[in-house]
């Protein structure tokens, strides 16, 4: 039973287009992440949410659009995608209130963004 | 802010070779350190952690022993195998919600 799933794994579009990646979390936790990975491997966090909560938002454009439905999901959506977006995009969920700084993330197998 | 630097790769070693990747960082207060390695065309996962100075993480015979004075978190292993070929990456949190901040990464390669 996967702890945290991202669909689609795959997702090629064109410029222009509006997308949306889905994540789920099965492990109970509160809080949720969104890593972008350039294909250098350079991990960026994007956002993070605690129960339905924005906590921090690292300077995304705001082509960019989290949703948190409940605490098990988080989506992204992405509006007017660029070629620059192309990017594998992994969600992360770690156990954790304000005060963690210790525990285990676990991570998404990504989803790969192809704008072409 | 806070930061994390990793030596470039990639790394290439015969199998049985020693592994060491550098790791520094730069923190505020006392962060917890960690490694995580993503196998190719998976996600991260965690390989070993360490929450406070002098304290030493291992697992699946990787070590690494965090380093106040020299804000250093090197991961090592006595013998690598191809197995072992991966991106590992150097990790601190910071801020709460155990938010990670990641090194760029060292691609390792292990050939027979």
């Amino acid at each position: 039973d996967t702890a945290v799933s991202q669909t689609p794994k795959y997702l090629v579009t064109q410029m222009g287009n509006d997308k949306s990646i889905k994540c789920e979390q099965n492990l109970g936790h509160d809080t949720m992440y969104w890593y972008k990975q350039d294909s250098k491997k350079f991990l960026k966090i994007m956002f993070s949410y605690n129960n339905k909560e924005l906590i921090i938002n690292e300077t995304v454009p705001n082509r960019f659009s989290p949703k948190s439905p409940d605490k098990a999901h988080l989506n992204l959506h992405i509006n007017s995608l660029e070629l620059g977006d192309s990017a594998v995009y992994f969600c992360a969920s770690p156990r954790g209130d304000r005060e963690a700084m210790n525990t285990e993330a676990f991570f998404g197998q990504g989803t790969r963004l192809t704008v072409v | 802010g806070n930061s994390v630097t990793q030596m470039e790769g990639p790394v290439t070693l015969s199998e049985e070779a020693f592994l060491t990747i550098n790791c520094t960082y730069t923190a505020t207060g006392y962060p917890s350190l960690f490694w995580y390695v993503q196998y190719p065309g998976e996600g991260l996962q965690l390989l070993l952690k360490a929450t406070k100075a002098d304290d030493k993480g291992s697992n699946k015979g990787f070590e690494a022993t965090y380093r106040k004075e020299t804000t250093s978190f090197h991961l090592e292993k006595g013998s690598v195998q191809v197995s072992d070929s991966a991106v590992y990456f150097c990790a601190l949190t910071s801020g709460g919600y155990n938010k990670l901040i990641f090194g760029a990464g060292t691609r390792l390669a292990v050939h027979p």
